[in-house]
């Protein structure tokens, strides 16, 4: 099955700093690779996906790369504000008819102002 | 507000009993996922439909755990008889079809006595 690698945190970083979130995955199949945010006392919602090789998906200034080579999908911002706290799940799906998710831990993100 | 409905949004009882959990998708989504999410941990899929039918269920525990979706529509989780290991948020969420973003509720926060 397939599983995922993601720094864990908390991380802490000043408002306007800029943030890298590794993601690593394991999986069979031609996955497409997701990022999930959930803001505190909120559901999960979807920040940005990619679907193939290459593929940059981007929304409220985040980006992210799927990268088939070293199966990463790091996440980026290049100044985060205080909003941006919340935690971050990367998510493989199963790249198929089952294509349930596979979530990392999440990464807890703290934004000072 | 979450466009994937579900209920009860709390839910308390005691070990040994049976809880239910009720979803109602997105109009039109004929994917509908089960999740569990344990505290501080990513959601774990227990089961997938594709409109009434069961495409994955390889991670619902079947000696206790049980999921319809008698019309392809609402979809109801159960488990009987609940345990202590159980206390978690149940999160239903909705795709169009396969392999399409998943819109998550806001889950059940069930805790067992």
């Amino acid at each position: 099955g397939n599983s995922v690698t993601q720094m864990e945190g908390p991380v802490t970083l000043s408002e306007e700093a800029f943030l890298t979130i590794n993601c690593t995955y394991t999986a069979t199949g031609y996955p497409s690779l997701f990022w999930y945010v959930q803001y505190p006392g909120e559901g999960l919602q979807l920040l940005l996906k990619a679907t193939k090789a290459d593929d940059k998906g981007s929304n409220k200034g985040f980006e992210a790369t799927y990268r088939k080579e070293t199966t990463s999908f790091h996440l980026e911002k290049g100044s985060v504000q205080v909003s941006d706290s919340a935690v971050y799940f990367c998510a493989p799906n199963s790249g198929g008819g089952a294509d349930g998710l596979t979530f990392g831990k999440g990464t807890h993100l703290i934004i000072q102002p | 507000e979450a466009e994937v409905a579900q209920s009860p949004r709390y839910k308390i009882t005691e070990k040994s009993q049976a809880v239910a959990f009720w979803c109602d998708p997105i109009s039109g989504h004929a994917t509908l996922y089960w999740y569990r999410q344990i505290l501080g941990q990513g959601p774990e899929l227990l089961v997938q439909f594709q409109d009434e039918s069961v495409v994955d269920d390889s991670q619902l525990p079947k000696d206790r755990f049980s999921a319809e979706r008698l019309k392809g529509v609402d979809s109801t989780l159960k488990i009987q008889p609940a345990e202590l290991g159980d206390s978690a948020m149940y999160l239903c969420a909705s795709s169009l079809a396969e392999n399409r973003p998943q819109h998550f509720g806001d889950g059940t926060r069930l805790s067992i006595l």
